[in-house]
């Protein structure tokens, strides 16, 4: 059974820019979620989606933005690149139950905002 | 705010000692507290969890440790091996979603 896939797994961007990243979940999860590592931050929440509905957002600035397709993809967009959106941009995907289900971690996406 | 507070940062362990890694944590609605283990270029992955109505949970050579009056928890590796040398992650969430609270991250070394 395939993991949770990311892509691009790297790529480097200028400030100003825009960048789009994408995920696609473990086969039958819908639930998906998208977190910021960094070495000062750790890793924090971004937001969740579960059929294609937000249903829940961390504390970032309305640059970074997500959707959730009827075939549990996800994607993440940020706007107006700052230096410090420099990150590990992480997907995890679930199964939609509420007790303790496991949440499984893509690879990865790095950006570098040069 | 840093509602999970993890301790220590790093960590160096000789071969077939004991790691522990502490957890504190300030939100009561927490009702689910997780351990991640992450490898260079890989993404965090499930090693072991806990609900605050258990007081231990042992699974192989990874234990968790609650104590819910304290709103504190830990990890304890037992007989540490090189390979599991990575960095570690405690957690926590409410309410049965995806949004989980990280602690900071302990990098463990385990040294021959």
């Amino acid at each position: 059974k395939a993991g949770v896939t990311q892509t691009p797994r790297y790529l480097i961007k200028t400030r100003g820019q825009q960048v789009t990243l994408s995920c696609s979940p473990i086969s039958g999860h819908r639930s998906v979620s998208w977190y910021q590592q960094t070495p000062g931050q750790g890793l924090q929440f971004l937001f969740e989606y579960f059929s294609e509905t937000q249903r829940n957002k961390g504390n970032f600035p309305g640059r970074f933005s997500g959707r959730q397709f009827s075939n549990s993809r996800s994607e993440m967009n940020v706007s107006t690149l700052e230096l410090g959106d420099s990150a590990l941009y992480l997907c995890a995907s679930s199964l939609p139950r509420s007790d303790g289900n496991t949440i499984y971690f893509g690879e990865g996406s790095w950006l570098t905002v040069v | 705010q840093q509602q999970v507070k993890q301790s220590p940062q790093s960590l160096i362990v000789q071969k077939g000692g004991i790691s522990i890694i502490n957890c504190a944590y300030e939100n009561t609605a927490f009702d689910y507290f997780p351990w991640y283990q992450q490898f260079p270029g890989k993404g965090p992955a499930l090693l072991i969890a806990i609900r605050p109505d258990v007081s231990e949970k042992k699974e192989g050579r990874f234990t968790i440790s609650f104590n819910k009056s304290a709103k504190q928890f830990s990890l304890h590796i037992m007989d540490s091996q090189p390979g599991d040398s990575a960095t570690y992650f405690c957690a926590a969430r409410s309410g049965g979603y995806q949004k989980v609270t990280f602690g900071i991250g302990t990098k463990l070394q385990v040294i021959p």
